[in-house]
């Protein structure tokens, strides 16, 4: 079983949809990353989270330690917001484990 | 801009060959890890880095070594490639302290005929 498991796998919305995307986790962590990665682009860090929410413009991301769940959401979604979102775990040191990623198409 | 930056972006290798690829942090930062991302695939962590000692390895061979020097940029050596080291290299450095974020370089793409 994977120590982090994300849905959807694959999602596609229309401009200005509310978005979701969930991230799962079996195993201790001390904090959670959101990643975001456009097409040939490299790796953008959204959001570190050990508890609660944070939120930067338009992105949202919550964490539940207790039920080891977190989610990114994104209000009124643009075509830009089309990448490939991950979350990935951080354990005791610095070494992250990834999830298999969230790729994002906002159509106009 | 994260600050990081990796050299080359790309690379041509042949099966059996050796390579050097490098990741310039930023100033402070004592801690770099090393990922290999596979096409299609999430960053799988090769090695870690702290204060030029490895501090943690995952599950690739010995033939992946790394160095880590005091300017705060690093090294990631592969010998006798193989053809399935294809991929895209990616660094990413902090500060090794408990909450910090991750600075991930643009990483080095690899190709191995």
């Amino acid at each position: 079983k994977n120590e982090v498991e994300q849905s959807p796998q694959n999602l596609t919305a229309q401009e200005g949809e509310f978005i979701t995307i969930n991230c799962s986790y079996s195993v201790g962590i001390s904090a959670l990353h959101w990643l975001q990665q456009h097409p040939g682009g490299g790796i953008v860090s959204l959001f570190m989270l050990s508890s609660g929410k944070k939120k930067h413009g338009r992105l949202i991301a919550t964490i539940n330690i207790q039920e080891k769940h977190s989610s990114l959401h994104i209000t009124a979604s643009h075509p830009r917001d089309s990448a490939v979102y991950t979350c990935a775990l951080q354990g005791g040191s610095e070494k992250l484990v990834f999830g298999k990623g969230t790729k994002l198409t906002v159509n106009p | 801009e994260t600050g990081v930056t990796q050299s080359p972006t790309h690379l041509i290798k042949t099966r059996g060959q050796q390579v050097t690829l490098r990741c310039s942090s930023q100033s402070g930062h004592n801690t770099v890890s090393w990922y290999q991302q596979a096409l299609g695939q999430g960053p799988q962590f090769i090695f870690q880095y702290y204060r030029e000692e490895e501090n943690g390895r995952g599950n690739f061979p010995p033939r992946f070594s790394g160095l880590q020097f005091p300017n705060y940029s690093s090294e990631l050596n592969v010998n006798a490639l193989e053809l399935d080291d294809s991929a895209l290299y990616l660094c990413a450095s902090s500060h090794r302290r408990g909450e910090e974020t991750q600075y991930f370089g643009p990483g080095t793409r690899l190709l191995v005929l």
